[in-house]
């Protein structure tokens, strides 16, 4: 089956500041990344999404980049600011079988 | 419109107890899916439905089975609890698998 490997697990960075997280998956069929943000004891809601037809995305502060090669995405977040705090997950998505796998997670602190 | 809800919020169970967790959605999705949530291991898929009265397994279905009887609805049931099923259940619902999952608030579960 799929899987995800996220890095790094915690990354601290100072407001305004960049922050890049990482992906990898093993299943060539996946073809669709989605991220997710969640907030300490909030549900998990997506920030970004990228099709394996795509190589790049941006929507204001935020980009994700997909390698299909390589096999691996990362996710950028610029200008980092304290509300940006928060647990960052990534996923792979095989849509043809509907099934998702998860990253471990990132715990982002964004220092004022 | 309530998105995605689940019934109960916390319980906790004595080992060898059943119980059944609700998932209800009014965004006439057509997937949706049960993850467990554990410290540091992000959210593993446990089980998924791409339709009413379609389920299919995820990474981690040992212990649990499912039901998707209406389109709106989708339960999890634990027949005989154990310790390894403390967690925090999270279910989610999309209206395709290249779309935004819509997660729930969360259940919190411990068996003891």
């Amino acid at each position: 089956g799929e899987n995800v490997e996220q890095h790094p697990s915690t990354l601290s960075v100072q407001e305004g500041d960049s922050a890049v997280i990482k992906c990898t998956y093993s299943d060539s069929a996946s073809n669709y990344f989605p991220w997710y943000k969640q907030e300490l004891g909030k549900r998990p809601q997506l920030i970004i999404d990228i099709r394996s037809n795509v190589g790049e995305k941006k929507d204001q502060r935020i980009a994700v980049t997909l390698n299909k090669t390589a096999k691996h995405f990362s996710l950028h977040i610029t200008e980092t600011q304290p509300e940006d705090s928060a647990v960052y997950f990534c996923a792979a998505v095989y849509t043809n079988a509907g099934k998702s796998t998860f990253g471990d997670g990132t715990t982002l602190t964004v220092k004022p | 419109n309530a998105g995605v809800t689940q019934t109960p919020k916390f319980r906790v169970l004595k080992t060898g107890q059943s119980m059944t967790l609700l998932c209800a959605q009014d965004m006439n999705h057509e997937y949706m899916y049960w993850y467990r949530q554990d410290p540091g291991m992000g959210l593993r898929l446990i089980h998924y439905s791409v339709g009413e009265g379609t389920t299919a397994k995820g990474e981690v279905p040992d212990g649990y089975n499912v039901s998707r009887l209406k389109k709106q609805n989708f339960l999890l049931g634990l027949e005989s609890a154990a310790p390894s099923q403390t967690s925090v259940y999270f279910c989610a619902s999309g209206r395709t698998s290249d779309y935004e999952q819509y997660f729930g608030p969360g259940t919190r579960l411990t068996v003891t």
